[in-house]
């Protein structure tokens, strides 16, 4: 049972806009920032998004992230095939544990 | 460029110890805070540990609190991780990350190695 919650599936077709989840609580989301990663399979997470809406620099911008109360979202515009992989938001909370959700798999139809 | 390589991972019987490594290089080892993630066989991230830029700070997660040590060795720009009394639910995948923040704490991961392999079996 993770700690900040996310729906397990999401789906879209290329060119569409895809948006994932992630609930939590005062503890970490309310009160700390929020990351998101991209594990492509059999391969390393990326940091896709931090401090709730940044963006490293070549992550495009069809990626952006959202941050109110104690939930975040994570939106993908203009769906590619490449996309197609797992997702994970985190934050720091305040047990002083990072906490991560349990991971949404994204699949482009 | 940054990179960061895992070693230590092997097969070890329950209630057995191994240690860890994490080589970094591409850049200033001493300026960040560092983390052990680590992902069972088809299933999410879970944090581990970390420990702060001159090790005086480290913190754990209750699944490996008391049984797990976090370390580094500046000088050799390397970050350890001392496994000891390991159960079957420590197979995972271990992945030495960066924090994101310079001089500080920023709780995200900038950049991760590739992952060793853990296997806790008889």
């Amino acid at each position: 049972q993770s700690v900040l919650t996310q729906p397990p599936s999401a789906s879209g077709t290329p060119g569409q806009r895809v948006t994932i989840s992630c609930s939590g609580s005062s503890s970490n989301i309310g009160s700390n920032y929020v990351y998101w990663y991209q594990q492509l399979p059999g391969t390393a997470p990326k940091l896709l998004i931090y401090r709730n809406n940044q963006r490293p620099s070549g992550v495009p911008d069809r990626f952006s992230g959202s941050k109110s109360g104690t939930s975040a979202s994570l939106a993908i515009s203009g769906l590619r095939s490449e996309d197609e992989a797992d997702y994970y938001c985190a934050a720091w909370d305040d047990s002083l544990n990072v906490v991560f959700g349990g991971g949404t798999k994204l699949t482009v139809l | 460029e940054v990179q960061l390589v895992e070693s230590g991972g092997v097969v070890v019987q329950p209630g057995g110890s191994l240690r860890l490594s994490c080589a970094a290089s591409g850049f200033t080892f001493d300026d960040y805070t560092m983390h052990w993630v680590r992902q069972a066989p088809g299933k999410g991230l879970e944090w581990v540990s970390l420990i702060s830029w001159d090790g005086g700070s480290t913190y754990y997660a209750d699944s490996v609190k008391g049984r797990f040590t976090i370390s580094r060795d500046n000088s050799k720009n390397s970050l350890y991780l001392q496994m000891n009394s390991l159960r079957t639910e420590d197979t995972a995948l271990y992945y030495c990350a960066r924090d994101i923040a310079a001089a500080g704490t920023g709780f995200g991961f900038d950049y991760w190695g590739q992952g060793t392999l853990v296997t806790v079996s008889s």
